[in-house]
C-alpha cells in the first residue's frame, strides 16, 4: 500500500464549478499537509499548506485535513480555465522531514 | 534570482550509457532532493541531501548515485542507464531554517530523459 493515495482522474468540470480533490494516507505520523499545483511541462509549485487538522482558506481555495480519517481535501470555488493543472497532495511528519507526494489528479476546467 | 536550475532539459541515452544531471539552487537552501515523475506514479523520491556533504536514499534509489560537494549543487548520476529509467526528473530544494513553512519545496523545470 502506498503511503499517499490520490485519484489520478482526469477530472473535467465546466468553468464556475466547485472542484473537490482528495487524498488519503496511511501514516498517522504525518502532521504537515500541502497541495502543489503543476502545470503541463513545469515543476510543481506550492499552492497551500496546513498543519495538523482543520481548514485553511486562501481566496477560491480551501484546504481541509481530517486526521482521524487520514483524509485531506482541496476545494476550488468558481473554477477557472487557468486552474487546469495536475494537483498533488504532499505531506511530512515534521517540518524537517522529507516530503511524500501523492500521484496527482489531473484537472481540466472547460470554458 | 533563478531559483532551482536543472541541466540538461532533455536527453536521450542508449542503454548502458552514463550521465549526470546537475541541479543548482541560489536560495541558500539546506535541503535538496531528486524526484522522478512517471505517469500514474506521481513524484517518487530518489535521493535527498540535508546539507553539504550529506546524502540519503529515498524511495527508489537503485540505479542512481548522488553527490552534494557544494551546498548549491546536487548531482544525480546514472552509471548504466536502463529503459526503466526513462522519466521526467525533478530537482527541488527547501530550507528548514527559513521563515514560514519549512517544508515548502521549490522545484526546477525538470529534465526529460529517454533511455533507448
Amino acid at each position: 500500500q502506498k503511503e499517499v493515495e490520490q485519484d489520478p482522474g482526469p477530472l473535467s468540470v465546466p468553468e464556475g464549478a466547485i472542484v473537490s480533490l482528495n487524498c488519503t494516507y496511511s501514516n498517522s505520523a504525518f502532521q504537515y499537509f500541502m497541495w502543489y499545483r503543476q502545470y503541463s511541462r513545469k515543476g510543481p509549485e506550492l499552492l497551500m499548506y496546513t498543519y495538523s487538522s482543520g481548514n485553511k482558506e486562501d481566496g477560491r481555495f480551501t484546504a481541509q485535513v481530517d486526521k482521524s480519517s487520514k483524509y485531506i481535501s482541496l476545494f476550488i470555488r468558481d473554477s477557472q480555465p487557468s486552474d487546469s493543472a495536475t494537483y498533488l497532495c504532499a505531506m511530512s511528519r515534521t517540518s524537517y522531514d522529507k516530503v511524500i507526494f501523492g500521484p496527482g489528479t489531473s484537472l481540466s476546467v472547460i470554458p | 534570482n533563478a531559483g532551482v536550475t536543472q541541466t540538461p532539459k532533455f536527453r536521450v541515452l542508449k542503454t548502458g550509457q552514463s550521465m549526470t544531471l546537475l541541479c543548482a539552487q541560489d536560495m541558500n537552501h539546506e535541503y535538496m532532493y531528486w524526484y522522478r515523475q512517471d505517469p500514474g506514479m506521481g513524484l517518487r523520491l530518489i535521493h535527498y541531501s540535508v546539507g553539504e556533504g550529506t546524502t540519503a536514499k529515498g524511495e527508489v534509489p537503485d540505479g542512481y548515485n548522488v553527490s552534494r560537494l557544494k551546498k548549491q549543487n546536487f548531482l544525480l548520476g546514472l552509471e548504466s542507464a536502463a529503459p526503466s529509467q526513462t522519466s521526467v526528473y525533478f530537482c527541488a530544494s527547501s530550507s528548514p531554517s527559513g521563515a514560514g513553512l519549512n517544508t515548502e519545496a521549490f522545484f526546477g523545470q525538470g529534465t526529460r530523459l529517454t533511455v533507448v
